[in-house]
């Protein structure tokens, strides 16, 4: 069974407009970490944010913003008035306690158009 | 500081022939993975070092594929008699401590078998 799942493969929205990435996890463990990862058209993998389990509070910077729901085992990624630049393959990814790898999601490929 | 670099940017060699690609960490990461990216794929874990540790070589497609990292630092993927199907971009990323890091990622090699 795939540990991460983003159901969406592509995503294209107009400028300025709100996009949401959605990302779900599967994990047994009680302490685990999440992540998103932006992959540009360069290719090189930028991260973006690391979360732990025990922090449910939502994060905020600049335009991007994640909502992390262990009710629904969900690390969504939100972003506010999207920019052409934001086109990219967005990873999601699953590290655990217990363990040695990362659990890559398959990607979100996000274009804004202009 | 310097981030993770890997040599060459890009390969190419013929079916059969066997290639090394490398990766300098982030100086003072103790863990370094290699990750396998095929073309609009997401990425495929291929080995993880852990300070002197064993490696954890579960995601090695083949016994063609080997990688070493002998004092902790540089590492090596050497793939032997090369096949076209392992065209792809190879991908190596360090972390601080262990697989509950952030991974940050080098540019990766692009490795093409005609």
């Amino acid at each position: 069974a795939q540990k991460v799942t983003q159901a969406q493969t592509e995503i294209s929205v107009v400028e300025k407009e709100d996009v949401t990435l959605d990302c779900v996890y599967e994990t047994r463990d009680t302490t685990y970490y999440l992540f998103w990862y932006k992959q540009p058209p360069s290719g090189e993998l930028v991260f973006l944010i690391r979360r732990n389990s025990f922090d449910e509070q939502n994060e905020i910077s600049g335009r991007y913003s994640w909502n992390f729901q262990k009710s629904t085992s969900s690390f969504n990624f939100t972003i506010t008035a999207s920019q052409v630049v934001d086109s990219a393959v967005y990873f999601c990814a699953l590290s655990e306690e217990t363990g040695n790898q990362f659990y890559f999601g398959t990607g979100t490929s996000l274009t804004v158009i202009p | 500081g310097a981030g993770v670099s890997q040599s060459p940017s890009n390969k190419v060699t013929e079916k059969g022939k066997d290639v090394e690609l490398r990766c300098d960490p982030i100086s003072g990461h103790t863990a370094l993975y290699w990750y396998r990216q095929s073309l609009g794929q997401g990425l495929e874990f291929l080995i993880y070092f852990q300070g002197n540790s064993a490696p954890d070589k579960s995601g090695l497609p083949s016994d063609r594929f080997f990688a070493e990292r002998p004092e902790g630092s540089v590492s090596t993927l050497k793939i032997q008699r090369t096949e076209r199907g392992d065209s792809a971009v190879y991908l190596c990323a360090s972390s601080k401590q262990g697989s509950t890091d952030t991974q940050y990622f080098g540019p990766g090699t692009r490795l093409t078998v005609l």
